[in-house]
């Protein structure tokens, strides 16, 4: 089967451009999650989906981010305009069951310039 | 309070032997579900072992297992005879309600585990 896949794996941009982050969940994965992994704050949930429904958007750090669901097979994570405290791994993650884990993509590296 | 504690941020370990990562956890649930995975320096997260509360056994997963002591609030994973490979950071990560609709994980900060020859 295959996993969480995100794109791009790596972006590098000036501050200022708008970013968008790509994710593909796991098929028949109801629960899908935006991380940002930083060494300063770890890892930090964004926000997550249930049934392309935002559940809880807490995280999210500003109105510079915002996340959508359009669809069971697809979420984008956007930033607009960004800044260089961006720069960070950002995960995109399916849960199915509660008692199963979340399986996580491999990542989008972003450096903001 | 930080709801996931790992006071170790690095640990070291000789190839064969076997390693205890430390997790205590903080919840007034009693429906909650404590997961560890492990990140390589390559930088994806891999799934390694889950506990639940009500699980009266400890987990095991292979060379991986979880010594879940309930009363004291700390699920450590024991690694047994440790590989080469097995040098990465390892995250504790825990799931509160997890009968109910609650599906966020709170992660710990990590410790880094580095295997030696």
């Amino acid at each position: 089967d295959a996993g969480v896949i995100q794109s791009p794996r790596h972006e590098v941009t000036e501050m200022g451009q708008e970013v968008t982050l790509r994710c593909k969940p796991i098929s028949g994965h109801d629960y899908l999650f935006w991380y940002r992994q930083t060494m300063m704050r770890g890892l930090e949930l964004l926000i997550y989906f249930n049934n392309n429904v935002p559940i809880d958007d807490s995280g999210m750090p500003e109105d510079r981010f915002s996340a959508k669901m359009p669809n069971a097979s697809f979420s984008t994570l956007k930033i607009q305009p960004s800044e260089p405290r961006d720069s960070a791994v950002y995960f995109c993650a399916s849960n199915g069951r509660p008692n199963q884990p979340q399986h996580f993509g491999d990542g989008t590296r972003l450096s903001i310039l | 309070a930080q709801k996931i504690t790992q006071t170790q941020p690095g640990m070291f370990v000789q190839e064969k032997e076997a390693v205890t990562l430390d997790c205590t956890y903080d919840t007034s649930d009693q429906s909650y579900g404590l997961f560890w995975y492990k990140q390589p320096s390559s930088g994806e997260m891999i799934f390694l072992i889950y506990q639940g509360s009500y699980d009266e056994q400890n987990a095991t997963e292979g060379r991986y297992s979880l010594n879940f002591q309930k009363a004291r609030k700390s699920a450590n994973l024991v690694i047994s005879a440790s590989q080469l490979g097995d040098s990465a950071m390892y995250f504790c990560a825990m799931r509160e309600g997890i009968g109910g609709s609650n599906y966020k994980l709170t992660f710990g900060k990590g410790t880094l585990l580095t295997v030696n020859p």
